[in-house]
Order: structure tokens, then C-alpha cells, then sequence
């Protein structure tokens, strides 16, 4: 449970406001990933780090703002969202083996509830 | 292209009898699967996964899942439910022919409720 941390577990924002989100693995992976989480809908990918390097952008608007300072720390940064941004946003991490070959599990932290008024 | 499907968004079980959530995927390879939880205002818990070898595998509490290949299925499966497995649960799948990390699915969740 403490494998992958995230905070604020919890944030309100207004639609002018930037903020960060924060997320830390313990486990030593080597790849971070970002997903958000809406009511009845799939889980959305978001971005994908390996090796610090972002290697995905899945069509994410630039009001979200990634950045992954070490194989540890992967930060969200968000400015000017629009209500329709609020949804639980998910971290997670996995060990991607050095073929390239990726299998393994992700370990995904507690996520942080966003809301946008 | 690769898709998975949980055709239940809601599944009832009495506590004691056994429970199964549905899971059928399309990759144009083999697939690596996998079968999440998660509890209410918590992230994603992994239970499962089948790489490859023995079909039937077996996870955390209890649980285990099936690989079917011809029906392209992986049904999560539990012989006696209890009320604490309540929750939702989400199937996942890659397609062993990509190599990105990126390139998992989830499929869109089926919410487990066990009644005492």
C-alpha cells in the first residue's frame, strides 16, 4: 500500500488556480505513468515516463502540465482546468525490462480526488 | 488493436456462494492479463495476472482467474465470497507483441457487491 504515494489525496480548485499534484514510488520501477479516473468511464492514460523520458501523450490538453525530475517523482501540474477536469487522478509504476519487453505489473498509488469549481 | 470488455458493470452475490466477473479481451497476439481492485477513495490493487503457462491462476485472497484462449476470456473467479470482496474490479490487457509499457487497456470496471 505504501509502494506508491500521491498528494494531496484530496484538492479543490478554481478554474484560474495552478496547482501540482504529487506522486513518489518506493519500489526502484523504472517507468511512471499518469491515468485519469472518471465516473463511468475506463481508466484514461494520460502520460507514460521510462527512464525519466516521456515516451506517451495521449492527446492530453497542455493545461496538464507533466514533469518527472527522477525515476522516483512524477509531477501533474495543472493551470486553468475546466470543470470537466475533475476526476480521480491515478499514479502508477511499473519495472519495464531493459529489452524493452514491458510486462510487468503497475503498482498504482491512492490517487487524488480533483475537483474544479 | 487491442480492446477488453466487461460486460457487467454490476454483479450481486450472496456471502458464501461463489462469484465470477467476466472478462473477454481482443489482441491481435498473445496477451499478457490482468485483474485489478479497487476499494472506495483508494487506487488500483493488483490481484492477478497470466503471462503464461498453467491457464488457472491463482492471486491475492483468494481469488483466481482462468485464461481461455479459444474464447478469449479471463473470468475472475472466487469459490466463496465474502462481504470485504465488495468493490470494483477491473480487467486489464497487453498485447505481448508491443513492447511500450504504455500499451495496457483497461476495460471499464464491473462493481462487485456481496450481501451478507
Amino acid at each position: 500500500e505504501t509502494g506508491v504515494t500521491q498528494t494531496p489525496r484530496h484538492l479543490v480548485m478554481g478554474m484560474t488556480n495552478k496547482k501540482s499534484l504529487k506522486c513518489e514510488q518506493h519500489l526502484g520501477h523504472n517507468a511512471m505513468y499518469w491515468y485519469k479516473q472518471s465516473a463511468k468511464k475506463p481508466l484514461e492514460l494520460m502520460f507514460v515516463y521510462n527512464f525519466k523520458e516521456q515516451t506517451e501523450n495521449n492527446s492530453v490538453p497542455s493545461r496538464f502540465s507533466p514533469e518527472c525530475p527522477n525515476s522516483s517523482h512524477l509531477f501533474l501540474h495543472l493551470h486553468t482546468l475546466q470543470p470537466e477536469d475533475s476526476a480521480l487522478y491515478l499514479c502508477a509504476s511499473s519495472q519495464d525490462h531493459s529489452s524493452g519487453r514491458a510486462r510487468e505489473t503497475q503498482y498504482f498509488g491512492p490517487g487524488t480526488r480533483l475537483l474544479v469549481l | 488493436a487491442q480492446s477488453v470488455a466487461q460486460p457487467e458493470d454490476q454483479v450481486n452475490v450472496a456471502e458464501g456462494n461463489p462469484l465470477t466477473v467476466k472478462c473477454t479481451y481482443s489482441v491481435s497476439g498473445n496477451p499478457y492479463l490482468f485483474w485489478y481492485v479497487q476499494y472506495p477513495n483508494r487506487g488500483l490493487q493488483f490481484l492477478l495476472k497470466y503471462i503464461t503457462g498453467d491457464n488457472l491462476v491463482k492471486g491475492s485472497y483468494g481469488f483466481e482467474a482462468e485464461f481461455n484462449k479459444s474464447q478469449t476470456s479471463f473470468h475472475l473467479k472466487k469459490p466463496s465470497a465474502l462481504v470485504s470482496d465488495s468493490a470494483l474490479y477491473f480487467c486489464a490487457v497487453r498485447d505481448k507483441a508491443y513492447s511500450s509499457a504504455s500499451k495496457i487497456i483497461f476495460g471499464s470496471g464491473t462493481r462487485l457487491s456481496i450481501r451478507p
